[in-house]
């Protein structure tokens, strides 16, 4: 089993839809979850970061995390055809939870 | 300006000639890693380092070597390079590890020939 699994996608959504990105994880143990949007060829850079059971809005993004089901999703409201991208979600795991272990990734595609 | 500094940012090699990527950060931080990201594997770490002169192998060390003589520098180093290792590498720091934001470098990408 890996240890954090998304869909590949890609996930399709019209301008000014929501896109729900969905993330699950396998150590029961891990305290810290992100999400980071990647476009081709860049680096990865942070978009929100979720400590807590329940939601945690940031302008057009919300995160929500499930431990009990070892699930956190990503939410992006009124999508954006720049917000076309791959967004990678990342626990916090390893010995002392000291790793960030990546997801593969799920690639979102805005149509105007 | 707070960044991660890799070089180079592109690199064609031949197999078995020795490299180097130079890894930078200006924020203090303590922990930096190493990741390669190919296609349908994501992000895989390499190598980690929790302070200077501390390193751990992470998940696919075989074939790289990695020094933390000093704080902001974590240089990824390729003794014997080979085409498996041809990938697009990234350099990452965070102030204390897993459970804090990482900064990636701007990534180099390699190949070997």
């Amino acid at each position: 089993q890996k240890e954090v699994e998304q869909n590949s996608g890609p996930l399709s959504v019209p301008e000014g839809a929501i896109a729900s990105l969905n993330c699950t994880y396998s150590d029961r143990g891990s305290q810290s979850f992100f999400w980071y949007r990647q476009y081709s060829g860049k680096s990865p850079e942070l978009i929100m970061f979720i400590y807590s059971n329940g939601d945690k809005e940031d302008g057009r993004f919300t995160a929500q995390l499930n431990k009990a089901s070892q699930y956190v999703s990503l939410l992006i409201r009124d999508s954006q055809p720049s917000d076309s991208a791959t967004y990678l979600c990342a626990v916090n795991g390893g010995t002392g939870f000291q790793k960030l272990v990546f997801g593969t990734g799920t690639r979102l595609l805005v149509s105007p | 300006e707070a960044q991660v500094t890799q070089n180079p940012r592109y690199l064609i090699t031949v197999t078995g000639k020795k490299l180097t990527v130079t890894c930078s950060q200006n924020m203090n931080h303590e922990y930096m890693s190493w990741y390669r990201q190919d296609p349908g594997l994501g992000l895989r770490q390499i190598y980690y380092s929790m302070n200077v002169e501390v390193t751990d192998k992470g998940d696919v060390p075989e074939g790289y070597k990695v020094s933390r003589k000093e704080k902001r520098n974590f240089p990824l180093i390729l003794e014997s390079p080979s085409p498996n290792q041809t990938s697009l590498y990234f350099c990452a720091s965070s102030p204390t590890g897993g459970n804090t934001e990482a900064f990636f470098g701007q990534g180099t990408r390699l190949t070997v020939v």
